[in-house]
Protein backbone atom coordinates (compact mmCIF):
# COMPACT_ATOMS: atom_id res chain seq x y z
CA UNK A 1 0.00 0.00 0.00
CA UNK A 2 1.12 3.67 0.15
CA UNK A 3 3.86 4.69 2.36
CA UNK A 4 5.56 7.82 3.57
CA UNK A 5 8.79 7.58 4.95
CA UNK A 6 10.53 10.31 7.20
CA UNK A 7 14.10 11.00 9.05
CA UNK A 8 14.93 12.01 11.21
CA UNK A 9 12.49 10.46 13.77
CA UNK A 10 14.09 12.71 16.13
CA UNK A 11 16.38 16.19 15.49
CA UNK A 12 18.25 18.52 18.23
CA UNK A 13 19.59 21.44 16.73
CA UNK A 14 21.46 24.65 18.26
CA UNK A 15 19.74 28.02 17.95
CA UNK A 16 20.44 29.52 14.55
CA UNK A 17 21.37 26.36 13.03
CA UNK A 18 19.64 24.77 10.02
CA UNK A 19 16.85 21.75 10.19
CA UNK A 20 16.53 19.32 7.19
CA UNK A 21 13.53 16.78 7.31
CA UNK A 22 13.55 14.18 4.48
CA UNK A 23 10.81 11.83 3.46
CA UNK A 24 9.65 9.84 0.69
CA UNK A 25 6.84 8.18 -0.73
CA UNK A 26 5.31 5.30 -2.65
CA UNK A 27 2.39 6.52 -4.93
CA UNK A 28 3.98 7.71 -8.12
CA UNK A 29 0.44 9.05 -8.40
CA UNK A 30 0.82 11.65 -5.31
CA UNK A 31 1.17 15.32 -6.42
CA UNK A 32 0.74 17.00 -3.09
CA UNK A 33 2.59 17.38 -0.87
CA UNK A 34 2.60 19.25 2.61
CA UNK A 35 4.15 19.94 5.77
CA UNK A 36 2.58 19.86 9.17
CA UNK A 37 4.06 21.47 12.34
CA UNK A 38 2.12 20.01 15.82
CA UNK A 39 2.97 21.48 19.10
CA UNK A 40 1.89 18.99 22.19
CA UNK A 41 -1.61 18.74 22.65
CA UNK A 42 -2.69 21.20 19.60
CA UNK A 43 -3.93 20.44 15.74
CA UNK A 44 -1.42 19.73 12.86
CA UNK A 45 -0.88 23.30 11.31
CA UNK A 46 0.17 23.52 7.68
CA UNK A 47 3.34 25.03 7.54
CA UNK A 48 3.99 24.63 3.29
CA UNK A 49 3.12 22.63 0.83
CA UNK A 50 4.79 22.47 -2.44
CA UNK A 51 2.42 20.52 -5.94
CA UNK A 52 4.18 17.99 -7.86
CA UNK A 53 4.89 20.82 -11.23
CA UNK A 54 7.43 22.45 -8.88
CA UNK A 55 10.40 21.68 -7.46
CA UNK A 56 11.28 24.26 -4.98
CA UNK A 57 9.15 26.39 -2.70
CA UNK A 58 10.09 29.44 0.11
CA UNK A 59 8.57 30.75 2.54
CA UNK A 60 10.85 32.80 4.73
CA UNK A 61 12.96 30.46 6.58
CA UNK A 62 11.13 27.38 5.60
CA UNK A 63 11.91 26.27 2.29
CA UNK A 64 10.57 22.62 0.47
CA UNK A 65 12.09 20.42 -2.41
CA UNK A 66 10.71 17.80 -4.32
CA UNK A 67 12.19 15.29 -6.43
CA UNK A 68 9.02 13.62 -8.20
CA UNK A 69 11.80 11.23 -10.29
CA UNK A 70 13.43 9.85 -6.93
CA UNK A 71 9.71 10.32 -4.72
CA UNK A 72 11.82 12.64 -2.97
CA UNK A 73 10.89 16.08 -0.31
CA UNK A 74 12.40 17.57 1.94
CA UNK A 75 11.87 20.56 4.59
CA UNK A 76 14.50 23.45 5.37
CA UNK A 77 14.55 25.51 8.23
CA UNK A 78 17.34 27.85 8.49
CA UNK A 79 17.82 30.15 11.57
CA UNK A 80 15.73 28.20 13.38
CA UNK A 81 14.45 29.58 16.88
CA UNK A 82 13.47 27.82 20.36
CA UNK A 83 9.62 28.55 19.11
CA UNK A 84 10.19 25.79 16.12
CA UNK A 85 10.34 23.66 18.50
CA UNK A 86 7.94 20.44 17.36
CA UNK A 87 6.65 17.63 16.17
CA UNK A 88 6.73 18.03 12.13
CA UNK A 89 4.90 15.30 9.70
CA UNK A 90 5.02 15.31 5.99
CA UNK A 91 2.49 13.67 4.35
CA UNK A 92 1.61 12.96 0.06
CA UNK A 93 -1.64 12.84 -1.27
CA UNK A 94 -3.16 12.18 -4.77
CA UNK A 95 -5.94 15.13 -5.20
CA UNK A 96 -7.93 12.86 -7.43
CA UNK A 97 -9.18 11.15 -4.17
CA UNK A 98 -7.63 12.84 -1.20
CA UNK A 99 -6.09 9.78 0.21
CA UNK A 100 -3.48 11.69 2.65
CA UNK A 101 -0.72 9.62 3.82
CA UNK A 102 1.91 11.18 6.66
CA UNK A 103 5.25 10.21 7.62
CA UNK A 104 5.75 9.23 10.82
CA UNK A 105 7.00 12.59 12.60
CA UNK A 106 10.14 14.35 13.58
CA UNK A 107 10.30 16.01 16.73
CA UNK A 108 12.54 18.85 16.72
CA UNK A 109 14.39 20.60 19.64
CA UNK A 110 15.99 23.64 18.93
CA UNK A 111 18.42 24.38 22.19
CA UNK A 112 18.84 27.90 23.26
CA UNK B 1 -10.23 34.14 10.59
CA UNK B 2 -12.54 31.07 10.02
CA UNK B 3 -11.59 28.03 11.65
CA UNK B 4 -12.74 24.20 11.42
CA UNK B 5 -14.55 23.53 14.81
CA UNK B 6 -15.32 20.37 16.99
CA UNK B 7 -17.39 19.07 19.67
CA UNK B 8 -16.73 17.69 21.82
CA UNK B 9 -13.39 18.38 22.60
CA UNK B 10 -13.38 15.05 25.49
CA UNK B 11 -15.31 12.38 25.07
CA UNK B 12 -15.63 9.18 27.25
CA UNK B 13 -17.42 6.31 26.27
CA UNK B 14 -17.70 2.47 27.41
CA UNK B 15 -16.61 -0.29 25.54
CA UNK B 16 -19.46 -1.46 23.03
CA UNK B 17 -21.10 1.99 22.84
CA UNK B 18 -21.94 4.00 20.02
CA UNK B 19 -19.72 7.14 19.06
CA UNK B 20 -20.72 10.52 17.69
CA UNK B 21 -17.99 12.52 17.02
CA UNK B 22 -19.16 16.33 15.28
CA UNK B 23 -17.33 18.61 13.34
CA UNK B 24 -17.97 22.07 11.30
CA UNK B 25 -15.93 22.84 8.23
CA UNK B 26 -15.15 26.27 7.20
CA UNK B 27 -18.01 27.47 5.66
CA UNK B 28 -17.09 27.46 1.72
CA UNK B 29 -14.81 24.67 2.04
CA UNK B 30 -16.15 21.91 0.05
CA UNK B 31 -13.60 18.41 0.75
CA UNK B 32 -14.12 16.84 4.51
CA UNK B 33 -11.98 14.49 5.93
CA UNK B 34 -11.41 12.49 9.09
CA UNK B 35 -8.18 11.52 10.66
CA UNK B 36 -7.01 9.90 14.02
CA UNK B 37 -4.24 10.21 16.08
CA UNK B 38 -3.45 7.71 18.88
CA UNK B 39 -1.34 9.65 21.43
CA UNK B 40 2.57 9.48 20.40
CA UNK B 41 1.96 8.39 16.87
CA UNK B 42 1.47 9.75 13.33
CA UNK B 43 -1.56 10.68 12.01
CA UNK B 44 -3.44 8.03 10.28
CA UNK B 45 -6.15 8.87 7.48
CA UNK B 46 -10.00 7.79 7.75
CA UNK B 47 -12.00 9.01 5.27
CA UNK B 48 -12.42 11.76 2.78
CA UNK B 49 -15.59 13.20 1.44
CA UNK B 50 -16.86 15.29 -1.51
CA UNK B 51 -20.06 15.96 -2.62
CA UNK B 52 -21.70 14.24 -0.53
CA UNK B 53 -20.15 10.78 -1.18
CA UNK B 54 -17.08 8.92 0.38
CA UNK B 55 -14.06 9.52 -2.30
CA UNK B 56 -11.05 7.78 -0.24
CA UNK B 57 -11.43 5.69 3.02
CA UNK B 58 -8.59 3.61 4.53
CA UNK B 59 -8.31 0.11 6.01
CA UNK B 60 -8.88 1.37 9.22
CA UNK B 61 -12.09 2.93 7.98
CA UNK B 62 -14.06 -0.40 8.42
CA UNK B 63 -17.94 -0.88 8.43
CA UNK B 64 -18.00 0.28 11.92
CA UNK B 65 -17.24 3.68 11.39
CA UNK B 66 -19.50 5.73 9.22
CA UNK B 67 -19.52 9.62 8.04
CA UNK B 68 -22.49 11.83 7.31
CA UNK B 69 -22.82 15.69 6.16
CA UNK B 70 -26.62 16.06 7.67
CA UNK B 71 -26.82 19.51 6.61
CA UNK B 72 -24.87 22.41 5.02
CA UNK B 73 -22.77 22.90 7.71
CA UNK B 74 -22.35 19.68 10.46
CA UNK B 75 -19.60 16.63 9.23
CA UNK B 76 -20.32 13.73 11.58
CA UNK B 77 -17.93 10.43 12.45
CA UNK B 78 -19.66 7.84 13.73
CA UNK B 79 -18.46 4.56 15.70
CA UNK B 80 -20.98 2.13 16.01
CA UNK B 81 -19.58 -0.34 18.52
CA UNK B 82 -15.99 1.36 19.87
CA UNK B 83 -13.39 -1.13 20.78
CA UNK B 84 -10.25 0.29 23.32
CA UNK B 85 -8.14 0.45 20.21
CA UNK B 86 -10.27 3.08 19.07
CA UNK B 87 -9.07 5.27 21.34
CA UNK B 88 -7.15 8.21 19.86
CA UNK B 89 -7.31 11.82 19.63
CA UNK B 90 -9.69 12.62 16.34
CA UNK B 91 -9.06 15.50 13.86
CA UNK B 92 -11.45 16.83 11.13
CA UNK B 93 -10.49 18.70 8.51
CA UNK B 94 -11.06 21.12 5.28
CA UNK B 95 -10.72 21.81 2.42
CA UNK B 96 -11.31 24.80 -0.17
CA UNK B 97 -12.10 23.99 -3.84
CA UNK B 98 -9.53 26.96 -5.69
CA UNK B 99 -6.52 24.93 -3.52
CA UNK B 100 -7.75 21.10 -3.05
CA UNK B 101 -5.58 18.99 -1.07
CA UNK B 102 -4.55 22.05 1.74
CA UNK B 103 -6.71 21.08 4.51
CA UNK B 104 -7.40 23.18 7.58
CA UNK B 105 -7.67 21.00 11.06
CA UNK B 106 -10.22 21.27 13.74
CA UNK B 107 -8.95 21.17 17.57
CA UNK B 108 -9.61 17.52 17.61
CA UNK B 109 -11.79 15.33 19.98
CA UNK B 110 -10.22 13.00 22.33
CA UNK B 111 -11.67 9.77 22.43
CA UNK B 112 -11.73 7.44 25.87
CA UNK B 113 -12.67 3.98 25.07
CA UNK B 114 -13.00 2.10 29.03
Amino acid sequence: GENVEQHPSTLSVQEGDSAVIKCTYSDSASNYFPWYKQELGKRPQLIIDIRSNVGEKKDQRIAVTLNKTAKHFSLHITETQPEDSAVYFCAALNTGGFKTIFGAGTRLFVKA
Amino acid sequence: EPEVTQTPSHQVTQMGQEVILRCVPISNHLYFYWYRQILGQKVEFLVSFYNNEISEKSEIFDDQFSVERPDGSNFTLKIRSTKLEDSAMYFCASSPRERSGEQFFGPGTRLTVL
